[in-house]
Order: C-alpha cells, then structure tokens, then sequence
C-alpha cells in the first residue's frame, strides 16, 4: 500500500477565488499520478493522468502539475465556481494499482 | 457506452446474511478493480483482474470476502457472511490496457448497509 497523502483535507473558496492543494506521494518506482473528482452522489471521473517530471496538464479551469523527484503534485482551480465544489482525489499508480489518497474537499461559497 | 454500471445501487441487510454485488465493466476494459470507501480508510484497492483472471487479492480484508470475473462482461463480489463493519460504498472500476497510465472509469457504487 503506497502512502498518498492529501492537504489540506477541506478547504472553502469563495466564488470566483483562485485556490489550490497539494498531493505528495513516494517517488520511488513511480508510474503515473492521477486526479479524480468526485461530486456528491456521483462516482469519481478522471481529470488528469501524469507520468513525466514536470507534466503540466489543464482541463477548462483547473490544472495540475507534477513533480516525481520530490514525490508531490499541485491541482489548482483558477476563478472557483459552485460547479467546482467536490472532493479531489489523487491516486499514485504502481504497476497496475493506484493507491488513493483521502482527498480534498473543496467548497465554493457564492 | 454506459459506462461501469453497479447494482444494487443500495444494499440493505442484517447481520449474518449473504451479500452479492455486482459489476458490468465498460465493453473492451481488459482491467476490472473493486473499491471500498470508508470515513476511515478513504478508498481502498479489495482485489484486482486482468482478462477476468485475480491478479492480486491482497486488499480483500478476509475470507469472508470473495470476488469473481466469470466472463469479460461481469463480476461479483460476496460477503458471507456480512457483519455491520462491513457497511461501506462499493465501487467497481474498469480500464484498458492501451497503455499503462489509462485512466479508470468508475461505476455509480453501491452503499452497503449490514444491521
């Protein structure tokens, strides 16, 4: 069981605010970094996979970037919506298996 | 495609009974991944298969649990017998072996309730 560890565990944002959180994650025998979002009463939907130090990747407002020497990636929301709100998840993947970490619960207040 | 469907979507039992749930990977996911998210333990890996064969089973938490890929089309995983710590959102997973950074599709879960 790979530890993946996600900060904070909740944060709120008001409407139209930029924010981001953190994934760390063991560096060693690495194979990619995923991020899910998952809204209430729904089921996780991927955002981004990354394998490459570096790795950059942006879908609509939200990016994320990845950094696999140090073992931690960003996901950043750029000018938060209601529709933002929801838990992030991000999941390390060895081999076939992704480890996931707690999340991070984001709240948009309008 | 109608993606990962799960059933029952709300599984309500007493202690001691059987339970089975039930999975329908998307058409063409060679990958098949049960799920169970706790408060307590977030979401963690029960087992694993690869063209409907186990691959790793490490994750299931004991011998009451068990998990079956008859077919490309459909698993199962059983509880027998359950007991209320057992109560949890199951999720099955799919994915294809494209590549080995494919993302995973999630079905809609099922929530476990054992009294």
């Amino acid at each position: 069981i790979l530890n993946v560890e996600q900060s904070p565990q909740s944060l709120h944002v008001q409407e139209g605010d930029s924010t981001n959180f953190t994934c760390s994650f063991p560096s060693s025998n690495f194979y990619a970094l995923h991020w899910y979002r998952w809204e209430t009463a729904k089921s996780p939907e991927a955002l981004f996979v990354m394998t490459l130090n570096g790795d950059e990747k942006k879908k609509g407002r939200i990016s994320a970037t990845l950094n696999t020497k140090e073992g931690y990636s960003y996901l950043y929301i750029k000018g938060s919506q209601p529709e933002d709100s929801a838990t992030y998840l991000c999941a390390s993947q060895h081999d076939y298996k992704l480890s996931f970490g707690a999340g991070t619960t984001v709240t948009v207040r309008a | 495609d109608a993606g990962v469907i799960q059933s029952p979507r709300h599984e309500v039992t007493e202690m001691g009974q059987e339970v089975t749930l039930r999975c329908k990977p998307i058409s063409g996911h060679d990958y098949l991944f049960w799920y169970r998210q706790t408060m307590m333990r977030g979401l963690e890996l029960l087992i694993y298969f690869n063209n409907n064969v186990p691959i790793d089973d490490s994750g299931m938490p004991e011998d009451r649990f068990s998990a079956k890929m008859p077919n490309a089309s459909f698993s199962t995983l059983k509880i027998q017998p359950s007991e209320p710590r057992d109560s949890a959102v199951y999720f099955c997973a799919s994915r294809r072996t494209e590549a080995t950074n494919e993302k995973l599709f999630f079905g809609s879960g099922t929530q476990l309730s054992v009294l």
